[in-house]
């Protein structure tokens, strides 16, 4: 059972637009920036999104993150084939004083 | 570049130990931290602990504080995470990844990004 909830899958067609959501708390998203890693399967996560809203660069615009109260989410427009993987969400849980991530969302580009 | 660099794959006995190494470059290795994240067989990233490169400082998760222990040899820019008394459950992919974080001093809240990660190192638990 994962700190932070996310839905187990999305799926939209190619040139459409998703969003993945990422539920916690105050001692978590409510008090500390989210981080959105990407994973492809067999390999390491790399980040998409730190700080609730930054791309690092190389990062392409049509990413994006936003927060609202204990809540985050991930936004991809012009979906491709190629941004099939899964998404974590992550962050600091103040209370429990450990790193917390979600359980991951599957990405399918029908 | 930055790189991360893992030790191979371990097979080993329940009730057994585990080492992972995670040889860094590209970067002064005392200016981040180190966080270790593990991830079982088809399943979610966990979160495992990290470590302080220049002060040596740890933070645990509560399932694992018992058994694993982090270090780093600043000398060779190498972080260490070992796991003892393995389990089958203990099987996964263990990562290491360098912490980039930020405090900000004026909401009081913390920005922890894993920005660079090593390759992953698989551990199988079987008897």
């Amino acid at each position: 059972q994962s700190v932070l909830t996310q839905p187990p899958s999305v799926s939209a067609a190619p040139g459409q637009k998703v969003t993945i959501s990422c539920s916690g708390s105050s001692s978590n998203i409510g008090n500390n920036n989210v981080t959105w890693y990407q994973q492809f399967p067999g390999t390491a996560p790399k980040v998409l999104i730190y700080d609730d809203t930054e791309r690092p660069s190389g990062i392409p615009e049509r990413m994006s993150g936003s927060k609202s109260g204990t809540s985050a989410t991930l936004g991809i427009t012009g979906l491709q084939t190629g941004d099939e993987a899964d998404y974590y969400c992550g962050t600091w849980d103040s209370s429990l004083s450990v790193g917390v991530f979600g359980g991951g969302t599957k990405l399918i580009v029908l | 570049q930055v790189q991360l660099k893992q030790s191979g794959a371990e097979v080993k006995k329940p009730g057994a130990s585990v080492r992972v190494s995670c040889k860094t470059s590209g970067y002064r290795f005392t200016a981040y931290g180190i966080t270790w994240v593990r991830q079982a067989p088809g399943q979610g990233l966990e979160w495992m602990g990290g470590i302080s490169a220049v002060f040596g400082n740890t933070s645990y998760a509560q399932s694992l504080q018992d058994r694993i222990t982090m270090t780093t040899d600043t000398s060779t820019s190498t972080a260490y995470m070992e796991l003892r008394s393995l389990r089958s459950d203990d099987t996964a992919v263990y990562f290491c990844a360098r912490l980039f974080e930020t405090h900000y001093l004026g909401s009081g809240s913390y920005s922890p990004a894993l920005d660079m990660w090593g390759q992953g190192t698989v551990v199988t638990v079987s008897s």
